[in-house]
């Protein structure tokens, strides 16, 4: 059974960079068959998809973010990551990792969420 | 990108009643939709993908249809573990996009 696990900082300063890792277990991350993504969601809000990476290291970002995000991956470790820089309150969410099934086109197996707040 | 609006934003029914929702898209999503269910503290739940087939594990009670611009997810007997959040997401066109969600309540 493939468990996904957020994990990092839960406070973030303004204008400093964010950075979580998603530990991927009971699976191979290095799977093909599958694309591995971060999706956020503000409090009270609805879900927005950041961005994804596949093994190879090939990533596809959501171009609202304005370049600011980042993810790459560590297959040794079965870890992936988020960096965003220059945050700020609009930032402040619950981070989800994800796995993204390339033959449902939908995200199959999410982790629990990690709450990041950006404040001073 | 591609717009999803989803209706109502809050459906209030009891136990036993049907549900319809629906998730329309601003521009043609083919069938790359899929439909997930949130609870309060809980990561989204994957309950139908390419608009009509159900997840692994998910009761024969929801099911999804359309195409195009228009979708719908029915929950055709409203169990008690039902009343949550629930979100279209369209993968047809990058950036892939999530509706605003409806949620059912009782």
């Amino acid at each position: 059974q493939v468990q996904l696990q957020e994990s990092g900082p839960g406070l973030v300063k303004p204008s400093q960079t964010l950075s979580l890792t998603c530990t991927v277990s009971g699976g191979s991350i290095t799977n093909g068959d599958y694309y591995w993504s971060w999706i956020r969601q503000p409090p009270g809000k609805g879900l927005e998809w950041i961005g994804y990476i596949y093994w190879s290291g090939n990533t596809y970002y959501n171009p609202t973010l304005q370049g600011r995000s980042a993810i790459s991956i560590d297959t040794s470790k079965s870890q992936f990551y988020l960096t965003l820089s220059s945050v700020t309150a609009a930032d402040t969410a619950v981070y989800f990792c994800a796995r993204d099934r390339d033959l449902l086109h939908a995200f199959d197996i999410w982790g629990q969420g990690t709450m990041v707040t950006v404040s001073s | 990108e591609i717009v999803l609006t989803q209706s109502p934003a809050t459906l209030s029914l009891s136990p036993g009643e049907r549900a319809t929702l629906s998730c329309r898209a601003s521009r043609s999503a083919s069938t790359y939709l899929a439909w997930y269910q949130q609870k309060p503290g809980q990561a989204p739940r994957l309950l139908i993908y390419h608009a009509s087939k159900r997840a692994t594990g998910v009761p024969a009670r929801f099911s999804g249809s359309g195409s195009g611009t228009d979708f719908t997810l029915t929950i055709s007997s409203l169990e008690p573990e039902d009343f949550a959040v629930y979100y279209c997401q369209q993968r047809n066109n990058w950036p892939e996009t999530f509706g605003p969600g409806t949620k059912v309540e009782i």
